[in-house]
C-alpha cells in the first residue's frame, strides 16, 4: 500500500508566524494528495485537494504545492484556531491512505 | 448545508456485531461515492470501505475485509456499516464521509462527526 511519511510529527509555531508541513509519498501519486485539519472533538476538514487547489472557504493563507512523491503545506500566518493536527492524504490508489500527521502546537 | 450524522456506536464484545447508520442531506446523495474512516484512541485517521454513488462498487481496507460490510440507501439518503466479527481493534471513532466524485479518484470533501465503537469485554 501507498505509505505517506509527514514531517516534523511536531512543529511549534506562535501565533501569526508561517508553518511548513510536509508529506512524502512511497510512489509517484502525480497530484492526487489531499491536506485535512483536525482539531480533537471535531470533524476533519478538508484544506487543499489536488495537492494545490484550496477547498471551499479555505483562506489564501493556506497554500499547498508539489507532486509525484513531494509535497508541502504552507500556513502563511498561523491564526489560533489553526492548531491541531494536519493530515495528508493520497487518493491515487487503494487503500486510500493517510499520513501519521503533524501535530501543530502553540509555541 | 451539507449534513452528516452518524449514528449506532456503542460498547460492544469481541466477536460481536455493530451497524453503524451516517444520515445525509444538503447534497444529491446518489452523485457522490461515500466512505468511513475511522480513528482509534491516540492514533491517526484510517480509511476503511467506500461505495460508489450507486453502491454497486466498493472497496475495504484489508484490516476489515470480510469482517465489514459498506453498503447504502439511496432512497432514503443514508450510508451503513455493518461490523461483524468485532476485534478490540476496530475500537475507533467511526467518520461518515463524503467523497468528492461519483468513485474513483476524489477527496474527503465533507466529514460527519463521528460515533464510538468501543470493542471490550
Amino acid at each position: 500500500e501507498m505509505v505517506l511519511t509527514q514531517s516534523p510529527a511536531t512543529l511549534s509555531v506562535s501565533p501569526g508566524e508561517r508553518a511548513t508541513l510536509s508529506c512524502r509519498a512511497s510512489r509517484n501519486i502525480n497530484s492526487h494528495l489531499a491536506w485535512y485539519h483536525h482539531k480533537p472533538g471535531q470533524a476533519p476538514r478538508l484544506l487543499i485537494y489536488g495537492a494545490s487547489t484550496r477547498a471551499t472557504g479555505i483562506p489564501a493563507r493556506f497554500s499547498g504545492t508539489g507532486s509525484g512523491t513531494e509535497f508541502t503545506l504552507t500556513i502563511s500566518s498561523l491564526q489560533s484556531e489553526e492548531f491541531g493536527v494536519y493530515y495528508c492524504q493520497q487518493y491515487y490508489d487503494w487503500p486510500r491512505t493517510f499520513g501519521q500527521g503533524t501535530k501543530v502546537e502553540i509555541k | 448545508e451539507v449534513q452528516l450524522l452518524e449514528s449506532g456506536g456503542g460498547l460492544v464484545q469481541p466477536g460481536g456485531s455493530l451497524r453503524l447508520s451516517c444520515a445525509s442531506s444538503g447534497f444529491t446523495f446518489t452523485n457522490y461515492a461515500m466512505n468511513w474512516v475511522r480513528q482509534a484512541p491516540g492514533k491517526g485517521l484510517e480509511w476503511v470501505s467506500v461505495t460508489s454513488g450507486s453502491g454497486f462498487n466498493t472497496h475495504d481496507a484489508d484490516s476489515v475485509k470480510g469482517r465489514f460490510t459498506i453498503s447504502r440507501d439511496n432512497s432514503n439518503n443514508t450510508l451503513y456499516l455493518q461490523m461483524d466479527n468485532l476485534r478490540a481493534e476496530d475500537t475507533a471513532i467511526y467518520y461518515c464521509v463524503k467523497d468528492s466524485v461519483w468513485f474513483g479518484s476524489g477527496a474527503f470533501d465533507m466529514w460527519g462527526q463521528g460515533t464510538m465503537v468501543t470493542v471490550s469485554s
